[in-house]
Order: structure tokens, then sequence, then C-alpha cells
């Protein structure tokens, strides 16, 4: 069974770092694309970033480039985000996906509040 | 502004018909690229429901179906349920952007 699980969310103060982990069980993680997605507070799905299986190749929104880095640990089956320079507009349920697009699997999310 | 456009809501009576369309263009839908439908009940993760263009994931019943022409999608329900009420996202790529993008969602009421 697939099971994703987002970890490392919470509040932070505007400029500050986070780190998003996701656990992956279930397949072979690194065969396989991994996607970010965020949902902000009654707002609409919106794409953050995807990595190729081997971590090689990177895609960012625009909103989060130059901020955000996404990587994985194959060895760890675990796919990370990392956050740089946080402001309120990052404030939203942050989910971690299979695949490149077409996400058939998905984490429950993990909460970011960015507010000072 | 999305750059996949969906109506914002829509609504209809138990056993029904409703169609959500998703409005892109040349750079997105239009240039071929496929879309996929995703439902979201409330305080959930979305959940995929059509994948490219028309293709119904194990599991989701054939009430729910997908199309695509030109520079537009649209997802059809048919013999609408309460269990159907739920907000819906239509997604794609778009080259000019370098981005997969989603639709700002559709909210489904059953009536």
């Amino acid at each position: 069974e697939v099971q994703l699980v987002e970890s490392g969310g919470g509040l932070v103060q505007p400029g500050a770092s986070l780190r998003l982990s996701c656990a992956a069980s279930g397949f072979t993680f690194n065969n396989f694309p991994m996607t970010w997605v965020r949902q902000a507070p009654g707002k609409g799905l919106e794409w953050v970033s995807t990595i190729s299986g081997s971590g090689v190749s990177t895609y960012y929104a625009g909103s989060v480039k130059g901020r955000f880095t996404i990587s994985r640990d194959n060895s760890k089956n675990t796919l990370y985000l990392q956050m740089n320079s946080l402001r309120a507009e990052d404030t939203a349920v942050y989910y971690c996906a299979k695949d490149r697009t077409g996400y058939y699997y998905w984490g429950r999310g993990t909460l970011v509040t960015v507010s000072s | 502004q999305s750059v996949l456009t969906q109506p914002p809501s829509v609504s209809g009576a138990p056993g029904q018909r409703v169609t959500i369309s998703c409005t892109g263009s040349s750079s997105n839908i239009g240039a071929g690229y496929d879309v996929h439908w995703y439902q979201q009940l409330p305080g959930t993760a979305p959940k995929l429901l059509i994948s490219g263009n028309f293709n119904r994931p194990s599991g989701v019943p054939d009430r729910f179906s997908g199309s695509k022409s030109g520079t537009s999608a649209s997802l059809v329900i048919t013999g609408l349920q309460a269990e159907d009420e739920a907000d819906y996202y239509c997604q794609s790529y778009d080259f000019s952007l370098s981005a997969w993008v989603f639709g700002g969602g559709t909210k489904l009421t059953v009536l």
C-alpha cells in the first residue's frame, strides 16, 4: 500500500526557514518523480515543485523559485522541501504527491503558518 | 487569476447531470497537454478523478467522465448524488510558464 506522510510544518515568522519532509512507502521510491502541492486556507490548489526520480531535475513555480529547494534522499525514501525567506502568502497546507502530474497518491498534508 | 478557468460554482439536484468546464489556452490545453481532474472533500486531500483527459482510475464510478476539445476540457457528472458535493479542480501543463497549473476550482452543490 502506497503511503505518503508529511511532517515539519508549524508556525514561523516572516523571513524564517522551514524544512518539510515526506516519508514514502509502498513503492519503489527512486523510480518516480515526486511533487509538492500547496493550498492556502480557503483557496485552491497550487503546484509548488517537482523533482525527478533520480533527483537530478527539479522544477519550481515562479512564486517560490529562488526561495524553496526540493530534494530527495532515495536511500531513506524521503522527499524534502526546504523553504527559506518565508512570507505570509506561503501559509498553506503542503501536500506531497507521487508522480509528475496526474497525482493518484497524496499525503494528508502539513500546515505551514507564516505569521508574526 | 488561474491560467485554467473554471466556474466558481455549479449546482444540481440529485439524479441530474452537471458539467464543469476548464478553459485554457494554446499554451496549455490547446497545446495538447493532458488534463486531469480532482475531487476534494472538505478537510481532505484531493482525489484523482480523471487522468489523461478521460481515464477513470480504479474505483471511480462511471458517473464521472472527462473530455477535451481545443483549448478546453470538461468534467461531466451524471446521476448526481449527495456525496458528490465537493470542490473540483482541473490540472494541466503550461509550456509558457514551464509549470503544472491548476484551475481555480469549482464548488459543486447538490441541492
